[in-house]
């Protein structure tokens, strides 16, 4: 079964500090693996998308990385910021179809 | 910039209504999808569609029939809400940017809409 999950499901973090968000995922078939940010009650904006063939994204304060032969997925956010504070979702789509799962979610606050 | 838009930010319905759920793009997306949020369970695929009047079944597609007549605007139905189906909706629009040869797309990173939480009572 394609599964995808987030650990852990909530974290908090003094301003400032650096940190690191995962991401893993059961079969390695796949397309894509993408990292998305949820503020409370919105919809999801996309931040990241890793081929498969790529290794890492970077965006801003941002770099993703991606091992497919472990199934594994970071975000690393630097020097974080109150703003940042949101729950942050990875999705992988999977080779042969449309499907793409989503993880639960990790729940982020980042601490003035 | 694309647009994804729900008709709805925030819905009460009673048990046994009949439900509607719109959602609309800009971008001339040819896929769309709906989803439902639930806490600690993610986002899970009710359906989606590749095209005009064509649909295909997610996860989760017992309760709901979806309806997509244009292009741009993708409708969810719930045909006799239950207090089960009280969730977080969430629709996105994507373009499909790559063919293999066994006729599976790719899909693009998928845009969402702002969500419409219903409560069934």
């Amino acid at each position: 079964k394609q599964e995808v999950t987030q650990i852990p499901a909530a974290l908090s973090v003094p301003e400032g500090e650096n940190l690191v968000l995962n991401c893993s995922f059961t079969d390695s078939a796949i397309y894509n693996l993408q990292w998305f940010r949820q503020d409370p009650g919105k919809g999801l904006t996309s931040l990241l998308l890793i081929q498969s063939s790529q290794r890492e994204q970077t965006s801003g304060r941002l770099n993703a990385s991606l091992d497919k032969s472990s199934g594994r997925s970071t975000l690393y956010i630097a020097a974080s910021q109150p703003g940042d504070s949101a729950t942050y979702l990875c999705a992988v789509q999977y080779t042969g179809g449309f499907k793409t799962i989503f993880g639960a979610g990790t729940r982020l606050f980042v601490k003035a | 910039d694309v647009k994804v838009t729900q008709s709805s930010r925030y819905l009460v319905k009673r048990t046994g209504e009949k439900v509607f759920l719109e959602c609309v793009q800009d971008m001339d997306h040819e896929n769309m999808f709906w989803y439902r949020q639930d806490p600690g369970l993610g986002l899970r695929l009710i359906y989606f569609s590749y095209d005009v009047k064509m649909k295909e079944k997610g996860d989760i597609p017992e309760g709901y029939s979806v309806s997509r007549e244009k292009k741009e605007r993708f409708s969810l139905i719930l045909e006799s809400a239950s207090t089960n189906q009280t969730s977080m909706y969430l629709c996105a629009s994507s373009l499909i940017f790559l063919r293999t040869s066994g006729g599976a797309g790719v899909v693009e990173t998928q845009y969402f809409g702002p969500g419409t939480r219903l409560l069934v009572l």
